[in-house]
């Protein structure tokens, strides 16, 4: 079964700056889609960037970008000029792309703080 | 534009009463899924559905229930509540298997 680690649960930045935020996983798959969604303090979840595995080129969504890394399973999300809206719960998270397989396996998810 | 409405947001039970969380979604996606999300412990997998007529477990179906009788509707069933149940529920939708969920607000639920 696929697993998601975020082993980072909380971090902190300060308004403008850049930070990081770390994912690995473990499939014995070739083909997936990575996700990091985010979860304001209102509770509803969104999307903010989706990786194919099979695409070499990071995806980038505006402020955010992602460093995907096949071998080692590692997919870290970097959010630039952080503001003060990017406060939330970050979720990175897994699903195959194999037939039957439309589940989605989340890691426990990270806390960002943005200090003004 | 609605997405994905989930009621009621709060709901407080007592042990061994049963209810329903309603989750409707006007997006016409086949997929839909109840996650439920305890503190520090992530999301995970309650029950899912590919298309009406069609559900299967997830990771922790035990104690509930879900019935797809039309596209739009995909309401979770607790029989027997229990402390164990107390958290907050997602419902979600998407489109395909695509991956991008589109969830509702949430449902606290509490059982004392």
């Amino acid at each position: 079964a696929q697993t998601v680690t975020q082993s980072q649960p909380e971090m902190s930045v300060q308004e403008a700056e850049t930070v990081t935020l770390s994912c690995t996983y473990d499939t014995s798959e070739s083909d997936y889609y990575l996700f990091w969604y985010k979860q304001p303090p209102s509770r509803q979840m969104i999307l903010v960037i989706r990786q194919e595995a099979y695409k070499q080129q990071n995806a980038t969504e505006n402020r955010f970008s992602v460093n995907f890394q096949k071998a080692a399973k590692s997919f870290s999300l970097k959010i630039s000029d952080s503001q003060l809206g990017d406060a939330a719960m970050y979720f990175c998270a897994y699903r195959s792309s194999q037939g039957g397989s439309e589940k989605l396996v989340f890691g426990k998810g990270m806390k960002l703080t943005v200090n003004p | 534009n609605a997405g994905v409405t989930q009621t009621p947001k709060f709901r407080i039970l007592k042990i061994g009463q049963s209810m329903t969380l309603q989750c409707t979604q006007d997006m016409n996606h086949n997929y839909m899924y109840w996650y439920r999300q305890d503190p520090g412990m992530g999301l995970k997998l309650i029950y899912y559905s590919v298309g009406a007529g069609i559900t299967d477990k997830g990771e922790v179906p035990n104690g509930y229930n879900v019935s797809r009788s039309t596209t739009e509707d995909f309401p979770l069933r607790l029989e027997l509540a229990a402390p164990s149940q107390t958290s907050v529920y997602f419902c979600a939708s998407s489109y395909s298997n695509t991956g991008e969920l589109f969830f509702g607000e949430g449902s606290r639920l509490t059982v004392l």
